[in-house]
């Protein structure tokens, strides 16, 4: 079954110090993989995407996320993390059993995020 | 003005009631999404819809129903609420492959 996991619920970082937040997938095929941010009381804001090429990619805020293929990962990562980065953190990949379709993603449970001064 | 919304924003409303939510886009896609999120589960699709003529199950669409009613419109009713359906519920928007656009959610408890 294709499926995506974040295994911590919560990840505790100090202002200044980079952050890493973790994503595992299982897809058939060539994963498309997202980042989403969800500040509270919002919707989801989208950060960041893997289609193809590079295995870092680049996305909002400062963020990035690095594509691990052999690992089945894309973990979000900056340099430098800021109290305004607090937030939750959902990583999603393309269902791949609807191809001809396209567009439906699958959500991790997601990872709050807590930066602290 | 935002390009995905949501109407209405909160609601309460009492057991075996019918409620009807509604989500708008202006970005021209022709795909749309309706999730809930409850804590812990992250989010899980209800119902999506390819186009005017298309709508499919999600993972989690029993008591509900859609109707997409343009290609702007998506809209989602609860025919009998029930409590366990509170929940934050989104609406998203999206274009072929690509990255889904999402509503400001509305926050529904059913008493």
């Amino acid at each position: 079954a294709q499926s995506v996991a974040q295994p911590e619920d919560q990840v505790n970082v100090a202002e200044g110090n980079p952050l890493t937040v973790k994503c595992t997938y299982s897809v058939s095929g060539n994963p498309y993989l997202f980042w989403y941010v969800q500040y509270p009381n919002r919707g989801l804001q989208f950060l960041l995407k893997y289609i193809t090429g590079d295995n870092l990619v680049k996305g909002s805020y400062g963020f990035e996320a690095e594509f691990n293929k052999s690992q089945t990962s894309f973990h979000l990562k900056k340099p430098s993390a800021l109290v305004s980065d607090s937030a939750l953190y959902f990583c999603a990949v393309r269902d791949t059993a609807f191809y001809n379709q396209g567009g439906k993603l699958i959500f991790g449970q997601g990872t709050e995020l807590s930066v602290k001064p | 003005d935002a390009d995905v919304t949501q109407t209405p924003r909160n609601r309460i409303t009492k057991t075996g009631k019918r409620i009807m939510l509604e989500c708008s886009q202006t970005k021209g896609h022709d795909r749309m999404y309706w999730y809930r999120q409850d804590p812990g589960l992250g989010l899980r699709l209800i119902y999506y819809s390819f186009d005017v003529k298309d709508i499919n199950k999600g993972e989690i669409s029993d008591g509900y129903s859609v109707s997409r009613q343009a290609q702007a419109k998506f809209s989602l009713s609860l025919e009998s609420a029930i409590p366990n359906q509170t929940a934050l519920y989104f609406c998203a928007t999206s274009g072929g492959y690509n990255e889904q656009f999402f509503g400001p959610g509305t926050r529904l408890t059913v008493l």
